[in-house]
């Protein structure tokens, strides 16, 4: 069974820092494409990045709100993919998944991780 | 603002059918046979229902089906649970290299 945890959540102020991790278990994690999903409070979901894996490239790519700020880097060592979020905005509080992508699909998920930016 | 339009809020009693549409463009619905559907309760992560326009992934029920004619998709809940009751959420694959989009989400409301 694949399961993927979230951490790193928490408050932040505007213009501060913040770096989520994502461990993945019960997949071939080296191959797999990696992503970010967010969702404000009371709104839809918003795709945040990917990370391609590392035979496909290791390339990433984000959504215009984001790119310039957030940056995605991967692990296989540890299984595990990073959300690095700098100058972080209070239009960037909400509940970040991680979840694995193929063919053109979001297959799993995992629970979330909360981030609040907030004066 | 999302290129994929789903209606904010549908609903249906006990045993009804339910119908949810996505409507896109050329560029992706009506492009590419890759349209996924989501569902999501309340404080929960969404889970995958429907993937490449009709399949089901392995322990979804079969009263979850998905179609899909020109430019919109469209999900049917049938035989309508109280378990149904949740937020809905499309996407369509867009060509390579394109950013990912998702629906604005549909809340289901069981009667």
């Amino acid at each position: 069974e694949v399961q993927l945890v979230e951490t790193g959540g928490g408050l932040v102020k505007p213009g501060g820092s913040l770096r989520l991790s994502c461990e993945a278990s019960g997949l071939t994690f080296s191959i797999a494409w990696m992503n970010w999903v967010r969702q404000a409070p009371g709104k839809g979901l918003e795709w945040v990045g990917r990370i391609y894996s590392k035979t496909d490239g290791g390339t990433t790519e984000f959504a215009a709100p984001v790119k310039g700020r957030f940056s995605i880097a991967r692990d296989d060592s540890k299984n595990t993919v990073y959300l690095q979020m700098n100058s972080l905005k209070t239009d960037d509080t909400a509940v970040y998944y991680c979840t694995t992508y193929d063919h053109h699909k979001f297959v799993n998920w995992g629970p979330g991780t909360r981030v609040t930016v907030s004066s | 603002q999302s290129r994929l339009t789903q209606p904010p809020s549908a609903s249906g009693s006990p045993g009804q059918a339910v119908t949810i549409s996505c409507t896109g463009t050329s560029s992706d619905v009506g492009g590419y046979d890759f349209v996924s559907w989501y569902q999501q309760h309340p404080g929960k992560a969404p889970k995958l229902i429907i993937y490449e326009v009709i399949k089901r992934p392995s322990g979804v029920p079969d009263r979850f089906s998905g179609s899909k004619s020109g430019n919109m998709a469209s999900l049917t809940v049938s035989g309508l649970q109280a378990e149904d009751e949740a937020d809905y959420y499309c996407t369509s694959y867009a060509g390579s290299k394109t950013v990912v989009v998702f629906g604005g989400g549909t809340k289901l409301t069981v009667l």
